[in-house]
């Protein structure tokens, strides 16, 4: 059965510091891989996307995958209180494939 | 970035009644779109795989008779939740795949929360 796993947290983080969030999945054979954050009551909004090994950087956030590990994670440098939401990390199981799988999240908080 | 809407965003209605919840791309065209659900602290479960011209797709367990799903255009899908009961209060999100580099990124709707009393 595939999985994607986070630690459900809640991940507290003062501000300033960086939040260093974590996902596996069970699938070697998985092709991308994306982070989403996800205000309470809203839906998900795309942050990042990964699809090769090594690290990719946009901004403050930054992903990084092992494939051989089977582990994908966002680091968001210079925390701020309105970076507090729940973190999605989702994976496409096959290349081409409309459709993601998603792990339950983590819940962080930012403390000013 | 891609625009998906929903409409409604809330609706509360009686236990039996049917609900219609509409997906829009509004700047691109989707020939497929996806419906999750989303219950309180949980992550979102695929419901169904939207398919414009064709039947919907359904994930194990997601009951496709009371889960209507048409995808009348290119910009356009429907969810209607027939003969809604309780339990089947959440939130529903969809989402349209916008083609980039050779994976395809996936932009969501603004959800439409439902509660059935």
């Amino acid at each position: 059965q595939k999985e994607v796993e986070q630690n459900s947290g809640p991940l507290s983080v003062p501000e300033g510091a960086i939040a260093s969030l974590n996902c596996t999945y069970s699938d070697r054979g998985s092709q991308s891989f994306f982070w989403y954050r996800q205000y309470s009551g809203k839906s998900p909004e795309l942050i990042m996307s990964i699809y090769s090994n090594g690290d990719k950087e946009d901004g403050r956030f930054t992903a990084q995958l092992n494939k051989a590990s089977q582990y994908v994670s966002l680091l968001i440098r210079d925390s701020q209180p309105s970076d507090s939401a729940t973190y999605l990390c989702a994976v496409n199981w096959q290349t081409g494939a409309n459709n993601l799988f998603f792990g339950t999240g983590t819940r962080l908080t930012v403390i000013p | 970035g891609a625009v998906v809407s929903q409409h409604p965003s809330r609706v509360i209605c009686k236990s039996g009644t049917s609900v219609k919840i509409e997906c829009r791309s509004l700047d691109f065209q989707a020939t497929t779109m996806f419906w999750y659900r989303q219950f309180p602290k949980k992550s979102l479960m695929l419901m169904a795989t939207s398919n414009e011209g064709s039947k919907a797709t359904y994930e194990q367990g997601v009951e496709k008779d009371k889960f209507l799903i048409n995808h009348a255009s290119l910009t356009l899908s429907t969810l209607t939740v027939t003969s809604a009961h309780p339990e089947d209060s959440s939130f529903y999100i969809c989402s349209a795949p916008a083609t980039g580099f050779f994976q395809e990124t996936q932009y969501f709707g603004p959800g439409t929360r439902l509660l059935v009393l």
